[in-house]
């Protein structure tokens, strides 16, 4: 089984909300990715997690906050976004080992975002 | 600067008619060329991960091959079904804990007509 979850699938939400984006795996992958996607773009790294610890964050503002809170499970805390921040979110997972070729990236199907 | 670089944007087949996709790429130290379809307002599929030049792989009507400058994803007698976006992305050297940096290029449309 190769499956990430996402939800919700879509998301509707004011400038001034709080809202949370969740992305669930049983592959016993341990790093785990947030990319963020705009219509026709490939997708842009936001952050990644390895052994549940923030290894990597793309400069990424603060309005976007991750969380692991553990090996299966990874959030996406938003609060007071803008709407250019409306785009298809993406978590993805994948095995870690240092010093040998690394693992391909299973991908979610996404949380489709719009910010008004 | 690591780079990946797609071509063509689009490509518009017919049902049949066989065809390749390029993904031409300068970086560091590769670790892996990775081969990913994506249909619209969904994640990307994995396809195939290539290590070193000269591995090939195959599933269905695809074939990916890698050479020391570029990759290739062949696709053999197309249904319209295989229309998506093919997304091409290289793994390059780890700087120390960057397990997962991505570069991916910026695709390839396909579309295949009945």
């Amino acid at each position: 089984d190769t499956e990430v979850t996402q939800t919700p699938k879509h998301l509707v939400m004011g400038m001034t909300n709080k809202k949370s984006l969740k992305c669930e795996q049983h592959m016993g992958h341990r790093a785990m990715y947030w990319y963020k996607q705009k219509a026709k773009k490939p997708p842009e790294l936001m952050f990644v997690y390895s052994y549940e610890k923030l290894s990597i964050n793309e400069s990424v503002p603060s309005r976007f906050s991750p969380e692991c809170p553990n090996s299966s499970l990874l959030n996406l805390h938003l609060h007071a976004l803008q709407p250019e921040d409306s785009a298809l979110y993406l978590c993805a997972s994948s095995q870690i080992e240092t010093g040998v070729a690394s693992y391909e990236q299973y991908f979610g199907p996404g949380t489709r975002l719009t910010v008004t | 600067e690591d780079q990946v670089t797609q071509s063509p944007e689009a490509l518009r087949l017919q049902e049949g008619e066989s065809s390749s996709l390029n993904c031409s790429y300068t970086v560091s130290g590769l670790r892996g060329l990775f081969w990913y379809r994506q249909d619209p307002g969904k994640g990307p599929e994995f396809l195939f991960t290539l290590y070193s030049a000269g591995e090939e792989k195959e599933k269905e009507r695809l074939k990916a091959t890698l050479t020391k400058k570029e990759s290739f994803l062949h696709i053999t007698a197309p249904k319209p079904e295989d229309s998506a976006t093919y997304l091409c992305a290289a793994l390059g050297r780890d700087y120390g804990g960057s397990q997962g940096n991505l570069i991916f290029g910026k695709g390839t449309k396909l579309s295949v007509k009945p």
